[in-house]
């Protein structure tokens, strides 16, 4: 069955610090992923996505993504936490083509001065 | 673009109250979602359309639940009796294609 697994509930980490938040998936075929952010009260805005090509993707706000076949991971990733970078980070796996869409469980960043 | 537009922010109702939640889609965008957020159950899928017609509704959760889309610009969720259970925020999200959704600030529905 298609799932999409963040083990990690919430991750403390200091500013400046640098960030890597998990994400594995089960899917059956080529997987379309993404990464979303929610801050408080607001909806989910798309940080990155990865359809084919280049496994290490670039996104808004310096975060980067890496696709990783063999280990089913498309982890993300900055270097440099930003304490604006608090919230919640969902990663979803959909198809290409139209059909379910699968979000993971979400994974709740604090970030400490 | 606006982006997806969502009313109300806020909903507070009776249980046994009729809901009535609206969204209106990002011009030109084909698919439309409707998603429940908990903390118990995280983020639900309830249905999604496409150009206008209802694709897969098995995440909607009961008969007290519809959804409609009469036409591109503007679709409705509705809680027909509303129960206790059903509060949550309720996020619509639209996509030009399926994959890339683009969601909405969402309705915090409180039934009491």
């Amino acid at each position: 069955a298609q799932s999409v697994t963040q083990p990690d509930i919430h991750i403390t980490v200091s500013e400046g610090a640098s960030l890597e938040l998990r994400c594995n998936y089960s899917y059956g075929a080529t997987p379309y992923l993404f990464w979303y952010v929610q801050s408080p009260g607001q909806g989910l805005q798309l940080l990155l996505k990865y359809f084919s090509g280049d496994t290490l993707v670039q996104g808004i706000k310096g975060f980067e993504a890496e696709f990783k076949r063999s280990q089913s991971s498309f982890n993300l990733r900055k270097p440099s936490v930003h304490w604006s970078d608090a919230a919640e980070y969902f990663c979803a796996v959909g198809p290409n083509t139209g059909n379910q869409f699968y979000f993971g469980t979400g994974t709740s960043l604090t970030v400490i001065p | 673009d606006a982006g997806v537009i969502q009313s109300p922010r806020h909903e507070v109702t009776e249980m046994g109250q009729e809901v009535t939640l609206r969204c209106k889609p990002i011009s030109g965008h084909d698919y439309l979602f409707w998603y429940r957020q908990t903390m118990m159950r995280g983020l639900e899928l309830l249905i999604y359309f496409n150009n206008n017609v209802p694709i897969d509704d098995s995440g909607m959760p009961e008969d007290r639940f519809s959804a409609k889309m009469p036409n591109a610009s503007f679709s409705t969720l509705k809680i027909q009796p509303s129960e206790p259970r059903d509060s949550a925020v309720y996020f619509c999200a639209s996509s030009l294609w399926f994959n890339e959704q683009f969601f909405g600030p969402g309705t915090r529905l409180t039934v009491l």
